[in-house]
């Protein structure tokens, strides 16, 4: 099984700031089988970058991704209220499919 | 547009059985899977399994192997998740998602709470 460690845990910003979380995996995930999702409470996932880097439709391009390998990120340019969340990755190339435990961006 | 819709919460009792639909509407439904995704309290996601009407294959997560069973019904355009032996750990919301397998999950259902509790 692929396990996804995503770092920080929480991560505490300023409106305006730039957010950088990490989704790191215990074996090579080919980037094109990665994606970021956001999760609001009371409210369902969603996709924000799919393949790694790309994004998904509607996702504002404050939002990136990058990364291969082992080595991912997400990075959020310049915070809005809205985007105060929690943060998934998601492997899809091998079986178990599996998640990253989550990123919590909160309000500083 | 694409729309999952799913069934309303649950209340079981340890032990009992719990069957989730997730109507699915504005696409094909055997062109895509449907993934199974639940969080319990406090929790991440995790994702369960995933199933297709395409060439009807499953994929379960091995903790799960045994006591769930996804089924397709391709004229409803409908996919079930049952779980069975239920104990106080599955007590999650439980979503259904297009895709997930092969793909991301683009579109994604309501949720449906499901509580388990003597």
């Amino acid at each position: 099984e692929i396990v996804l460690t995503q770092s920080p845990g929480t991560l505490s910003l300023s409106l305006g700031e730039r957010a950088t979380l990490s989704c790191r995996a215990s074996q090579s995930v080919s980037s094109s089988h990665l994606a970021w999702y956001q999760h609001k409470p009371g409210q369902a996932p969603r996709v924000l970058m799919y393949g790694a880097s790309s994004r998904a439709t509607g996702i504002p391009d404050r939002f990136s991704g990058s990364g291969s390998g082992t080595d991912f990120t997400l990075t959020i340019s310049r915070l809005e209220p809205e985007d105060f969340a929690v943060y998934y990755c998601h492997q899809f190339g091998s079986s178990p499919r599996t998640f990253g435990q989550g990123t919590k961006l909160e309000i500083k | 547009q694409v729309h999952l819709v799913q069934s309303g919460d649950e209340v079981k009792k340890p032990g009992a059985s719990v069957r989730v639909s997730c109507k699915t509407s504005g696409y094909t439904f055997d062109s895509y899977g449907i993934s199974w995704v639940r969080q319990a309290p406090g929790q991440g996601l995790e994702w369960m399994g995933w199933a297709t009407a395409y060439n009807d294959n499953r994929d379960y997560a091995q903790r799960f192997q045994g006591r769930i069973t996804m089924t397709t019904d391709t004229p409803t355009s409908t996919v079930y998740m049952e779980l069975r032996s239920l104990r106080s750990d599955d007590t999650a919301v439980y979503y259904c998602a297009r895709g997930g397998f092969s793909t991301s999950c683009d579109y994604w259902g309501q949720g449906t709470q499901v509580t388990v509790s003597s």
